[in-house]
């Protein structure tokens, strides 16, 4: 079964402070690993996607990037709108298009 | 361009009765996906509708089912509601069932007392 892991659960940033959200998997057939960003009470909004190993993708103070075995959400001096849970999904090779979603880092940033 | 669009926002029901949620994707998408979230566990995968067919299911009981029409719209039914229900159903689309990337509308908050 497929299995997606982040870490840490939660996490408390100053304002300015960069840190780094990891999201592990173990699949097989990796099809694409999505990020995500979920405000309280509401849909998940879209980040990025990444197909393979080395693979990296920006927006603004994030940056993404993925190896054969994790991928880290990287957040560049973060601002109190970055607060939000980030979501972490993978899609696999079995022609059923669904994704499989780990828990969550639920992020807040303090001004 | 206007994002997938849900309905209703909230919804209280009792155990036992029937629930209806509507999604409405993005113009042009033909895949539909509905996801439940209930609080500690994560996204849970439902249902794949793709051109008015009903593609894969997860692992839930066949008291979830839906249907896909011709616009592409797509209605979640839940029968026989049990407590365990209470959950924030998403509904998701993409362009094509070839597609990767899938957009997420706001959810539909069903409370089951």
């Amino acid at each position: 079964e497929d299995q997606v892991t982040q870490s840490p659960e939660a996490l408390r940033l100053q304002e300015g402070e960069s840190s780094s959200l990891n999201c592990s998997y173990t699949v097989s057939g990796l099809r694409g690993l999505f990020w995500y960003r979920q405000d309280p009470g509401k849909g998940p909004e879209f980040l990025f996607t990444l197909y393979s190993a080395g693979e990296e993708k920006e927006k603004e103070r994030l940056k993404a990037t993925l190896t054969k075995k994790e991928s880290f959400l990287h957040i560049t001096a973060p601002k109190p709108e970055d607060s939000a849970t980030y979501l972490c999904a993978v899609q696999v090779f079995y022609g059923n298009n669904r994704l499989a979603f780990g828990k969550g880092n639920q992020v807040v940033v303090i001004p | 361009e206007a994002g997938v669009t849900q309905s209703p926002t909230h919804l209280i029901k009792t155990r036992g009765q029937q629930a209806t949620l509507r999604c409405s994707p993005i113009s042009g998408h033909t895949s539909v996906y509905w996801y439940q979230q209930a609080l500690g566990l994560g996204l849970q995968f439902l249902l794949w509708y793709d051109e008015g067919e009903e593609r894969n299911r997860g692992n839930f009981p066949p008291r979830f089912s839906g249907r896909q029409f011709p616009n592409y719209s797509s209605e979640l039914n839940v029968n026989a509601l049990e407590l365990e229900d209470s959950a924030l159903y998403l509904c998701a689309s993409s362009l094509s069932a070839d597609s990767y990337e899938q957009y997420f509308g706001p959810g539909t908050r069903l409370t089951v007392t």
